[in-house]
């Protein structure tokens, strides 16, 4: 039973540059979760998705980012334009449904570098 | 605005010995907390959690207490062991919320 996949595990990009994060959740999961990891920090909550649904998206920055699940495929997180403070890990996490004692399962993260 | 804290970046345990991870709350309103355990270029995974009507929880070597009242969380692992070496995040979610809310992380040295 695979877990929540995340590639690239590395994305390199210039400043203005585009970066596309996919995440496929566990089998039998349909809510996924995105979150970011700055230098030194504690994982913070960017988007809450259901299939074709976004539910939560109250800490994603205004601009420049945006993120689906679509009926068929991987989440996607997309940052657009990206700028040095984007660099970062990025992890998604995936729930067989999204009430509060309902466990989170992480991927392994894409880890993000603008240059 | 650091809705769950972690005051101590790292801590070092000598193996077989209790290792006690501390994490402080602001917000009343959170009814479920957990802790992660993260290995670098890896994921967090779940490692132990706690619902806010309870003051404590048993896995194993693992145990979390609850103090709602000083808004205090802990926890322990005895006998620690080399493989606990990594570093542990605590996070909390309030009733019917998505988002779990991450302390900083405390890294965890278990000395030989």
């Amino acid at each position: 039973n695979a877990g929540v996949m995340q590639n690239p595990r590395h994305l390199v990009r210039r400043r203005g540059q585009e970066a596309r994060l996919r995440c496929s959740p566990m089998k039998g999961h349909s809510h996924v979760y995105w979150y970011r990891q700055l230098p030194e920090e504690g994982l913070k909550f960017m988007v809450y998705l259901q299939k074709e649904n976004i539910i939560d998206e109250s800490g994603m920055p205004k601009e420049r980012f945006s993120a689906e699940f679509p009926k068929e495929g991987p989440s996607i997180l997309r940052i657009q334009q990206v700028v040095r403070g984007d660099s970062a890990a990025y992890f998604c996490a995936s729930s067989h449904s999204g009430t509060s004692g309902t466990e989170q399962f992480f991927g392994p993260g894409t880890r993000l570098t603008v240059l | 605005d650091q809705q769950v804290k972690q005051n101590s970046p790292s801590l070092s345990v000598q193996e077989g010995r209790i290792s006690i991870l501390n994490c402080d709350y602001t917000n009343s309103m959170f009814d479920y907390f957990l802790w992660y355990k993260k290995y670098p270029a890896e994921g967090p995974t779940f490692l132990i959690s706690i619902s806010s009507i309870k003051d404590k929880n048993e896995d194993g070597r693992f145990t979390v207490f609850l103090n709602k009242s000083a808004k205090h969380l802990s926890l322990h692992i005895v006998p620690s062991q080399p493989g606990d070496s990594a570093v542990y995040f605590c996070a909390a979610r309030g009733n019917r919320d998505d988002k779990i809310i991450f302390g900083k992380g405390t890294r965890l040295h278990i000395l030989p």
